[in-house]
Order: C-alpha cells, then sequence, then structure tokens
C-alpha cells in the first residue's frame, strides 16, 4: 500500500472508446503526475499538476486529456486512441520539495499507484 | 530535450557477485533519484542525491552523485536473489517537478 491507488488496474477498450483512469493519493501531497511505461520505453512524463494547475505537459497528444479537481484526485481521460497506446499508465504523487511552502520538509521522493495496465485494440 | 541514459540495459549476474548501473543526464541536475521496479510492480523510491560529489550507502547499496552533476551510479556489494529487479534513476532540474527517468538497468540474479 503506498498511498496513491489508481483505478481500473486493468482496461482494455476499443479505438473508439472512451474511458478514463482515476488516481487518488491519501499521502497530503500536492503534485501529481501522470507517467507512461511502454516495454521499449523507459517510463515517460506525460502531465505535472502542482496544487491543482497543470505545470508540465509533455508533449501529449490530445487524445490524452488530464484533470484534477483537486490535491488528492487525478484523472486521465482516454478518447479514440491507438494501438500503440497500449501501456501501464503509472500515477504518482509529491510533497512540494522547497520547505516553507506546506511547512513541511521532503524529499520530493515519487509514491507511484501500482498502475493501469491498458491495451487499445 | 533532456535524456537520461542509463548502462547497461540488462545484466545478469551469479548471486555473490556485484553490480552497478550508470546514469548519465544530457543536462545538469538539481537532484537525482533511485528507483527499484519490481518484476510487475512499480517503482519504489530507494534514494535522492543532492549535493556533487554525494555518496550514500543503504545497506549493501552505494549511491554516487557525480561532481558536476550530470551522472550518478548504483552499486550493489554482493548481489542477492531479491535484487532482481529494474534499477531506474530519475532525475530533475532546479525549481520542476519534471522527473525525467533513466532508461532503466534490469538486473537478473541468478542463484
Amino acid at each position: 500500500e503506498t498511498g496513491v491507488t489508481q483505478t481500473p488496474r486493468h482496461l482494455v477498450m476499443g479505438m473508439t472508446n472512451k474511458k478514463s483512469l482515476k488516481c487518488e493519493q491519501h499521502l497530503g501531497h500536492n503534485a501529481m503526475y501522470w507517467y507512461k511505461q511502454s516495454a521499449k520505453k523507459p517510463l515517460e512524463l506525460m502531465f505535472v499538476y502542482n496544487f491543482k494547475e497543470q505545470t508540465e505537459n509533455n508533449s501529449v497528444p490530445s487524445r490524452f486529456s488530464p484533470e484534477c479537481p483537486n490535491s488528492s484526485h487525478l484523472f486521465l481521460h482516454l478518447h479514440t486512441l491507438q494501438p500503440e497506446d497500449s501501456a501501464l499508465y503509472l500515477c504518482a504523487s509529491s510533497q512540494d520539495p522547497y520547505p516553507g511552502t506546506s511547512g513541511r520538509v521532503n524529499t520530493g521522493e515519487l509514491f507511484f499507484g501500482e498502475g493501469s495496465r491498458l491495451t487499445v485494440l | 530535450g533532456q535524456q537520461v541514459m542509463q548502462i547497461p540495459q540488462y545484466q545478469h549476474v551469479q548471486e555473490g557477485e556485484d553490480f552497478t548501473t550508470y546514469c548519465n543526464s544530457s543536462t545538469t541536475l538539481s537532484n537525482i533519484q533511485w528507483y527499484k521496479q519490481r518484476p510487475g510492480g512499480h517503482p519504489v523510491f530507494l534514494i535522492q542525491l543532492v549535493k556533487s560529489g554525494e555518496v550514500k550507502k543503504q545497506k549493501r547499496l552505494t549511491f554516487q552523485f557525480g561532481e558536476a552533476k550530470k551522472n550518478s551510479s548504483l552499486h550493489i556489494t554482493a548481489t542477492q536473489t531479491t535484487d532482481v529487479g529494474t534499477y531506474f534513476c530519475a532525475g530533475a532540474t532546479s525549481g520542476t517537478y519534471k522527473y525525467i527517468f533513466g532508461t532503466g538497468t534490469r538486473l537478473k540474479v541468478l542463484a
């Protein structure tokens, strides 16, 4: 139990479907991330949210749409995906590494969820 | 864009042998982290290095951060079967939350 919960754990969808991945963190962190992990590539950073604001969009195609309604929840909305989008999607959270912002000092360590394994047919 | 490479990509060792993975960034980093991912699992944080030339130890694991803060290494002494997994470094530049992961080194330990 890492304190970061992802649902669903497995998802199979067609190229015309619309689905969403959900991530919830119970650690009181203020930054949340989506990473993509596929067999032939290293962990790829997709999006970063800090205090609910998107601070990074790593040139991700628009068929992936993130949503961060509050600092504990992060969604990844999927539509008209392609087979090459099949991968393990990992959510992570961390605390602002700069002391004083939230009163806590932290290493900026990333806490990962167990991932959502996505297969696009 | 920023790239972080690791070598070797794969390493098979006999139990009891030592293991080292090297991490190289194309840009200067503010800090570097190391993660371990067991087969079928998710990355788990091992350590963070911040200072130039820093060396940290965790039991059989020794981590180093280069003087120029562009490279790092992880050395495992006397590997055990529990060390099996993929080891990733992740670098961040100053003032960002953008942790870029290395390509990873997959370690197999033969009993």
